[in-house]
């Protein structure tokens, strides 16, 4: 079963505008981390944020904590073309042994 | 590049017929994951392996096994091959420290499965 549930499915943007993608989870958590996925082929890592932890930046990544309603967002500025992927959130389970829990994903398009 | 590679990229076989994906893990990562990823859904945690031994298993039933070596590279093998395990496996490699805390999870490339 699947704990991270991204909002919305997909999203269309043009370039130079912000992308905003929530995650929500159900469990206590160790932390949750934003992953990218180009056409199927393997994920890279953007950013982790820690539950003790409330917003983090990476470069143009702005991502969010709310541990008390178990929701993140990851939020993309002045997007590019080459953004255009499909945005995972994966959550670490507290007590557990390091296996992420992935939502279904936002499908990103980012048009020039 | 995360320095974790897979093998091979593309695979394709028949149903009831097995299969062995390999996995090669990031310089320092000594713990292993893997996951199958359906089309269009996120990936699904299959099993950790770490020292060698299973460390953790996800919803999968026992045809899907794996291995680790002591380079800690990985295989994952499924057996009696089913239409419905078509799907893209992805490892991911860590580093899981003696205290107990773990750094990020690099994934790999993937194979993409197909079972006709």
């Amino acid at each position: 079963s699947q704990q991270g549930e991204e909002d919305p499915q997909a999203l269309s943007i043009q370039e130079g505008e912000n992308a905003t993608m929530n995650c929500s989870y159900k469990t206590s958590i160790n932390n949750l981390q934003w992953y990218r996925q180009n056409s199927g082929r393997g994920l890279v890592h953007l950013i982790l944020i820690r539950s003790n932890e409330r917003e983090k930046h990476s470069g143009r990544l702005r991502v969010t904590l709310d541990t008390s309603k178990k929701s993140s967002s990851l939020l993309i500025t002045a997007s590019r073309a080459a953004d255009t992927a499909s945005y995972f959130c994966a959550t670490d389970a507290a007590g557990g042994y390091n296996k992420l829990i992935f939502g279904a994903g936002t499908r990103l398009a980012v048009h020039p | 590049e995360t320095g974790v590679t897979q093998s091979p990229t593309h695979l394709i076989k028949t149903r009831g017929q097995q299969v062995t994906l390999r996995c090669s893990s990031q310089s320092g990562h000594n713990t292993v994951s893997w996951y199958q990823q359906a089309l269009g859904q996120g990936p699904q945690f299959i099993f950790q392996y770490y020292r060698e031994e299973e460390n953790g298993r996800g919803n999968f039933p026992p045809r899907f096994s794996g291995l680790q070596f002591p380079n800690y590279s990985s295989e994952l093998n499924v057996n009696a091959l089913e239409l419905d395990d078509s799907a893209l496996y992805l490892c991911a490699t860590q580093r899981i420290r003696t205290s107990g805390g773990a750094d990020t999870q690099y994934f790999g490339p993937g194979t993409r499965l197909t079972v006709l």
